[in-house]
């Protein structure tokens, strides 16, 4: 099957700092990418579309400008948390969708702690 | 806009069979899917329905009825490592959103 990695699987960093994690298709190009955030003891919640070559798409409540996402190739998106707060600390989880609309391929997460 | 529903958690002991149920309403349908997840993981994939019916797949089997608005994952034979959370999703059809939508999830628990 399909495989998504993420790098980093977990990170801790200080408030008011940026951190950036990567989502990556191994073997198989991705048009689109879904960025989804997990808190504890509760479901998977869309934060984003990303598409190839063009700006992502942010559900609401959700600040572009705190999450920017980047998508310049069809085998990686990024999302980076910009002036990050406790509250934000979360599973954050990618997919990614093939020209199929079959499955999503979910990568492994990234834990993120802000302290 | 849509709202998914299903039971916060079950119990059920090894060797048995359990059913998990999943009520959905959309404003449009374009596929239910069911996930596993483990704690700390990301969910994998189980089945995905788009028509009326029974999936069959090993142990894990699951049933659509879109007049109803309702699915069901039934998994058999349970095994410990069977104990895990439950995701039912669905995806609509509204104009460019390719993405799920997730219930809660329900988590099982498996006892000897």
């Amino acid at each position: 099957g399909a495989v998504v990695s993420q790098h980093p699987s977990w990170v801790i960093c200080k408030s008011g700092t940026s951190v950036k994690i990567e989502c990556r298709s191994l073997d198989f190009q991705a048009t689109t990418m879904f960025w989804y955030r997990q808190f504890p003891k509760q479901s998977l919640m869309l934060m984003a579309t990303s598409n190839e070559g063009s700006k992502a798409t942010y559900e609401q409540g959700v600040e572009k400008d705190k999450f920017l996402i980047n998508h310049a190739s069809l085998t990686l998106s990024t999302l980076t948390v910009t002036s990050a707060h406790p509250e934000d600390s979360s599973f954050y989880i990618c997919s990614a969708l093939t020209g199929t609309l079959y499955e999503q391929y979910f990568g492994p997460g990234t834990r993120l702690t802000v302290t | 806009g849509q709202n998914i529903d299903q039971p916060t958690e079950m119990t059920a002991t090894e060797g048995a069979i359990v059913q998990i149920n999943c009520t959905y309403q959309t404003s449009g349908f374009n596929g239910l899917f069911w996930y596993q997840q483990h704690a700390g993981e990301a969910p994998t994939f189980l089945s995905y329905n788009v028509l009326d019916g029974l999936e069959e797949k090993g142990r894990f089997s699951s049933f659509l009825s879109r007049s109803k608005g309702y699915s069901y994952l039934l998994l058999k034979e349970l095994q410990m490592k069977d104990s895990a959370s439950y995701l039912c999703a669905v995806r609509d059809t509204d104009t460019g959103r390719r993405a799920l939508t997730f219930g809660s999830g329900t988590r099982l628990q498996v006892q000897p």
